[in-house]
């Protein structure tokens, strides 16, 4: 079954400084790789995910990596801001049919300091 | 915009009794999915369910657990006896079968 490693397990930067995370899965035949985001006590949320299709894709600060061939995809946010401090956890699909589920990394705790 | 609702927010238990977990998926999805997040650690799959059974489950979700979508708008997880070890929150999710899967705000369960 798929397998996500996720790291650092935690992150300190300064404000508006980029913060980078990285993942990486076993399973070749995945396409799809999520990102959450999660405050303390709060839902996971989604923030931004990335198709196999693509090798890039970005939304405002946020962008996502993705390297098939290694099996390594990475969250980059730039331009971090206090409100980045949070949990964020990279996901990859449990199987291959619509709808799996997702298997999720450790999580990264990322402390952005004013 | 619709969200994943969740009741009840934090149910205590005492070890060995039962506990309904019951949730609300967006209206127009077709997929469901528990997962629980013990303090700290990461999310954790236990069950999807698609038209009105099991399609996937992970090696947590054994015989002490169960789910059931009982109308066209609950879905609900049992524990039918609970270990000290159930105590987690316990995250339901929806989806419309493509990406993306939306989380509801969790039940956190407290075992004593």
């Amino acid at each position: 079954g798929e397998n996500v490693e996720q790291h650092p397990s935690t992150l300190s930067v300064q404000e508006g400084d980029s913060a980078v995370i990285k993942c990486t899965y076993s399973d070749s035949a995945s396409n799809y790789f999520p990102w959450y985001k999660q405050e303390l006590g709060k839902r996971p949320q989604l923030i931004i995910d990335i198709r196999s299709n693509v090798g890039e894709k970005k939304d405002q600060r946020i962008a996502v990596t993705l390297n098939k061939t290694a099996k390594h995809f990475s969250l980059h946010i730039t331009e971090t801001q206090p409100e980045d401090s949070a949990v964020y956890f990279c996901a990859a699909p449990k199987g291959d049919q619509a709808g799996t589920a997702l298997i999720f990394g450790k999580g990264t705790t990322l402390s952005v300091s004013s | 915009e619709p969200e994943v609702t969740q009741t009840p927010s934090h149910q205590v238990t005492q070890m060995g009794q039962e506990v309904i977990l019951r949730c609300v998926p967006i209206s127009n999805h077709l997929y469901f999915y528990w997962y629980r997040q013990i303090l700290g650690q990461k999310v954790e799959f236990l069950v999807s369910f698609y038209n009105n059974e099991i399609s996937e489950k992970s090696e947590i979700f054994d015989d002490q657990f169960s789910v059931e979508r009982p109308d066209g708008s609950n879905f609900t997880l049992k524990i039918r006896s609970t270990k000290l070890e159930d105590s987690a929150m316990y995250f339901c999710a929806s989806s419309a079968g493509g990406p993306g899967q939306f989380f509801g705000p969790g039940t956190r369960l407290t075992v004593l």
